[in-house]
C-alpha cells in the first residue's frame, strides 16, 4: 500500500520553463491537495480537489495550475516557472474531515 | 489574511516534561481540527484530530484541547521525549456552506527536546 506517491522528489527548472507534478494515491479518496512549504510560512495551499472533476483554488494559486485526471490523480503545473515558485511541494488526500496523507514531497528549485 | 496562526515558531522542553504547542484561528466554520508532526525531508504525518462538538481527546501521550469561544487549541506532549523533535502543524477544516473542506495549516512550530 503506497498511499500518496509524488513524482519527480527533486527539480531543477529555469526561469520560464514548465513542469508538471505528479500525485497519485491509492487510498480511494475522494479529496486530494496541493500544498508548497517555505520557511516561516508553514503549509499553503495552491489547489484543492473535493472530487473527481472539481477544483478550487487555495491560498496561494497564481502560477499554477491543477488537472484532476480521475479519482487517483491529481497534477499541478507550473506554465512559467518563477525563482519565487522555489519550494517544497506536497500532495495530500484524504476524505473530509478526515486526516490527510501526505507524500514525500518534491523539493524544486528555480534559478 | 491567514486563518490558522502558530505564533511560537519554537518551543525548547526538558525531556520528561510536559510540551504545550497553540495554534489560534479566525474562522468560526472550521469544524475540524488536526495536528501533524514533519520531519526533515519527510511528508507531515497525522497525529490527533478533535471535531468541534469535543472539547478534548487524547491519544496516548498526546491530547488536544479545543476552546471554540476563544478560537484556540493547543496540544500536549506527556512526557516529551527527544524523539518528539520535529516541527508541529496544526490544521482546520470546514464542511458547512463556503468551507468546502479545504484543510488549512499554520506556520508550524518548532519543538526541542533536550535530552
Amino acid at each position: 500500500n503506497a498511499g500518496v506517491t509524488q513524482t519527480p522528489k527533486f527539480q531543477v527548472l529555469k526561469t520560464g520553463q514548465s513542469m508538471t507534478l505528479q500525485c497519485a494515491q491509492d487510498m480511494n479518496h475522494n479529496s486530494m491537495y496541493w500544498y508548497r512549504q517555505d520557511p516561516g510560512m508553514g503549509l499553503r495551499l495552491i489547489y484543492y480537489s473535493a472530487s473527481e472533476g472539481t477544483t478550487d483554488k487555495g491560498e496561494v494559486p497564481n502560477g499554477y495550475n491543477v488537472s484532476r485526471l480521475n479519482k487517483r490523480e491529481f497534477s499541478l503545473r507550473l506554465e512559467s516557472a518563477a525563482p519565487s515558485q522555489t519550494s517544497v511541494y506536497f500532495c495530500a488526500s484524504s476524505e473530509v474531515n478526515t486526516e490527510a496523507f501526505f507524500g514525500q514531497g518534491t523539493r524544486l528549485t528555480v534559478v | 489574511d491567514q486563518q490558522v496562526k502558530q505564533n511560537s515558531p519554537s518551543l525548547s522542553v526538558q525531556e520528561g516534561r510536559i510540551s504545550i504547542l497553540n495554534c489560534d484561528y479566525t474562522n468560526s466554520m472550521f469544524d475540524y481540527f488536526l495536528w501533524y508532526k514533519k520531519y526533515p525531508a519527510e511528508g507531515p504525518t497525522f497525529l490527533i484530530s478533535i471535531s468541534s462538538i469535543k472539547d478534548k481527546n487524547e491519544d496516548g501521550r498526546f491530547t488536544v484541547f479545543l476552546n471554540k469561544s476563544a478560537k484556540h487549541l493547543s496540544l500536549h506532549i506527556v512526557p516529551s521525549q527527544p524523539g518528539d523533535s520535529a516541527v508541529y502543524f496544526c490544521a482546520a477544516s470546514g464542511t458547512s456552506s463556503g468551507n468546502t473542506g479545504k484543510l488549512i495549516f499554520g506556520q508550524g512550530t518548532t519543538l526541542q527536546v533536550k535530552p
